[in-house]
């Protein structure tokens, strides 16, 4: 199964307002990172939070790590229809190196 | 910042046919990169791990012999899918990371379609 779950795996929301999506996992991780994809493109990096960090902001955008519960989020401000995409999260394990992606949420920002 | 370069970003080939795709990282050195598949609304699967210069490490369930891997230099990996079919059509993309990053830079990806 994949290593992260995000949820909501759907959100559709009015411009101006604000989206959260979140992502669990389940091993030792040394950094998550989420990524966003548009439609049939490749993926865009968002932010990266290091294990060790609880809450990092990137413009409109605030992303938190909760280790001991194995979960992230991230929060998109004041929404704009240019946001809709597909947002995943991803997890580097302290072993591996890799990254291993999760499920994903589809945001749609209506205008 | 860190560019890595996919290509091609679409190709259409027969079945039976055998189609390479090229990721190159333009202004760094990939000491690891990653490919990925990525089915119509699904996440991302990792399908191999290749570090520069050794064999590529592939994920359980991923045929080696059907998607080849070559990794033989620092700023550049291949991805061949030798005897394409149908179910093989899929977008395709490659990641690249350096030694000491935490990050990864990903490609833009390739559309492939076997008809």
């Amino acid at each position: 199964s994949q290593q992260g779950e995000e949820d909501p795996q759907a959100l559709s929301i009015q411009e101006g307002e604000n989206a959260t999506m979140n992502c669990s996992y389940k091993t030792s991780i040394n950094n998550l990172q989420w990524y966003r994809q548009n439609s049939g493109r490749g993926l865009v990096h968002l932010i990266l939070i290091r294990s060790n960090e609880r809450e990092k902001h990137s413009g409109r955008l605030r992303v938190t790590l909760d280790t001991s519960k194995k979960s992230s989020s991230l929060l998109i401000t004041a929404s704009r229809a240019a946001d809709t995409a597909s947002y995943f999260c991803a997890t580097a394990s302290q072993n591996a190196g890799k990254s291993t992606f999760g499920d994903g949420t589809t945001l749609t920002v209506k205008p | 910042g860190a560019v890595v370069s996919q290509h091609p970003s679409w190709v259409i080939c027969k079945s039976g046919t055998s189609v390479k795709i090229e990721c190159r990282s333009l202004d760094f050195q990939a000491t690891t990169m990653f490919w990925y598949r990525q089915f119509p609304k699904q996440s991302l699967m990792l399908m191999a791990t290749s570090n520069e210069g050794s064999k590529a490490t592939y994920e359980q369930g991923v045929e080696k012999d059907k998607f080849l891997i070559n990794h033989a230099s620092l700023t550049l990996s291949t991805l061949t899918v030798t005897s394409a079919h149908p179910e093989d059509s899929s977008f395709y993309i490659c990641s690249a990371s350096t030694t000491g990053s935490y990050g990864y830079t990903f490609g833009s990806g390739t559309r492939l379609t076997v008809v």
